[in-house]
């Protein structure tokens, strides 16, 4: 069985630009996570997808983030436009119903 | 969710027991401990959960006294491979498993 898979695996941007990173979780897995570490910070949520919708995305840092999951299948996340803060790894993570999390190998972003 | 407190780090040698504490003193009633294992460039990974008393996998054991204060992953006999940070998590049983992540234990198994 394939695990999540996320793409790209790093991605270097300067300020102003945008990024999109994607996420492809587990099949037939309808919850769909995202979480990201900053440098020196603790992994940090940001939102959680069921299916198609957004169960909760208290996490979001700001409205420069837009996190989309058309189809209930993989997932996007975008960054526009992308600040200095904003490196860091951000991870994918899925599961069926309320069971473990499984998570990608994450994307490093870094932000000139 | 309850706030957790582990040792930021440890060290051991190969073919040793070890042992990390957790303490979460204000866990709820609903909450689960789960561990998860993070290596270095790669995505947390799921070990041990368990409510109360004793859980054992093929990884590791978790124990948890009556009063669930306080928590304990067990790896026996390490191997340079388990170099690693171990992550203590509270999770609510009741709903939608969003995680929370405090700095975690480094554990560095030596030759």
């Amino acid at each position: 069985e394939a695990g999540v898979t996320q793409f790209p695996s790093h991605s270097v941007i300067e300020k102003g630009q945008t990024v999109t990173l994607r996420c492809d979780p587990i099949s037939g897995h309808d919850n769909l996570y995202w979480y990201r570490r900053v440098m020196g910070k603790e992994i940090k949520f940001l939102l959680h997808f069921v299916k198609e919708s957004k169960q909760d995305e208290s996490g979001m840092p700001n409205n420069r983030f837009l996190a989309e999951r058309t189809g209930g299948t993989y997932s996007t996340l975008k960054v526009q436009p992308a600040e200095l803060e904003d490196s860091g790894v951000y991870f994918c993570a899925s599961s069926h119903l309320r069971e473990e999390q499984f998570f990608g190998p994450g994307t490093r972003l870094t932000v000139l | 969710l309850a706030k957790t407190t582990q040792p930021i780090s440890m060290d051991s040698y190969e073919g040793q027991e070890v042992n990390i504490t957790c303490s979460h003193n204000n866990i709820a009633t609903n909450d689960y401990i789960t561990w998860y294992q993070q290596f270095p460039s790669q995505g947390p990974r799921f070990i041990i959960q368990g409510y109360k008393t004793k859980v054992t996998n093929e990884v590791a054991s978790l124990f948890i006294p009556a009063d669930r204060k306080s928590s304990t992953l067990s790896l026996p006999r390490v191997s340079l491979s388990d170099t690693a940070v171990y992550y203590c998590l509270p999770m609510f049983s009741g709903g939608y498993n969003k995680l929370i992540f405090g700095a975690g234990t480094r554990l560095a198994v030596h030759p």
